[in-house]
């Protein structure tokens, strides 16, 4: 399968930004995808990028697709104690296959 | 109520039992999935189907086994569970229409194999 990775814990001050990488293979990726996980919960999508875009925002989400690097970022802006979870990137394939990085648990401290 | 119901949420079984984990979902969705997680693993896709005679192995299929009874169930079986297997499951949904084939999943079934 294709190989996604992330760092695995990230910690921050409330009000400061986050920024979560993710680096990823393959370079047919239709879609790439952020998932935000709260404990004891399902993931649920956070916001995605199609892969002819270079950036996406969305209220206090940024996303930054480069694709010659392979490399997908995730900006919290003012991140919040409720920010705290695991965030997980995807990529899907072109046979509609979903492929997970480890996750990056964010620790937002008061 | 949930769209994507897993049951049970918790077992805890023995070494060599058979365990079966069960999902429905009410989005009318064609495209199902069973993911296992571990920590520091992330999800690794275990089986999928794209429709009620479409049955494909995921990246780590050995030892599980599904079966996709209607549209809206798909289940999944450990025949002779061994304590490896001890993770969270999450069953997943997607419209796999073409555009952004956003997952929806489940809340999870935690096993507990000793």
């Amino acid at each position: 399968g294709e190989d996604v990775e992330q760092s695995l814990f990230l910690s921050v001050r409330e009000g400061d930004s986050s920024v979560i990488n993710c680096t990823y293979t393959d370079s047919s990726s239709t879609y790439l995808y952020w998932y935000k996980q709260e404990p004891g919960a399902g993931l649920q999508l956070l916001t995605y990028i199609f892969s002819n875009m270079d950036m996406k925002q969305d209220q206090r989400l940024t996303v930054l697709l480069n694709k010659k690097d392979k490399h997908l970022s995730l900006r919290i802006a003012d991140t919040q104690t409720g920010d705290s979870a695991i965030y997980f990137c995807a990529e899907e394939d072109n046979f509609n296959k979903f492929y997970f990085g480890s996750g990056t648990k964010l620790n937002v401290k008061p | 109520d949930a769209d994507v119901t897993q049951t049970p949420r918790n077992r805890i079984t023995k070494t060599g039992k058979r365990i079966m984990l069960e999902c429905s979902q009410t989005k009318g969705h064609d495209r199902m999935y069973w993911y296992r997680q571990d920590p520091g693993l992330g999800l690794q896709l275990i089986y999928y189907s794209f429709d009620v005679k479409d049955i494909n192995k995921g990246e780590i299929s050995d030892g599980y086994s599904v079966s996709r009874q209607a549209q809206a169930k798909f289940s999944l079986s450990l025949e002779s569970a061994i304590p490896n297997q001890t993770a969270l499951y999450f069953c997943a949904t997607s419209e796999g229409t073409e555009g952004s084939g956003e997952l929806f999943f489940g809340e999870g079934s935690r096993l507990t194999v000793l």
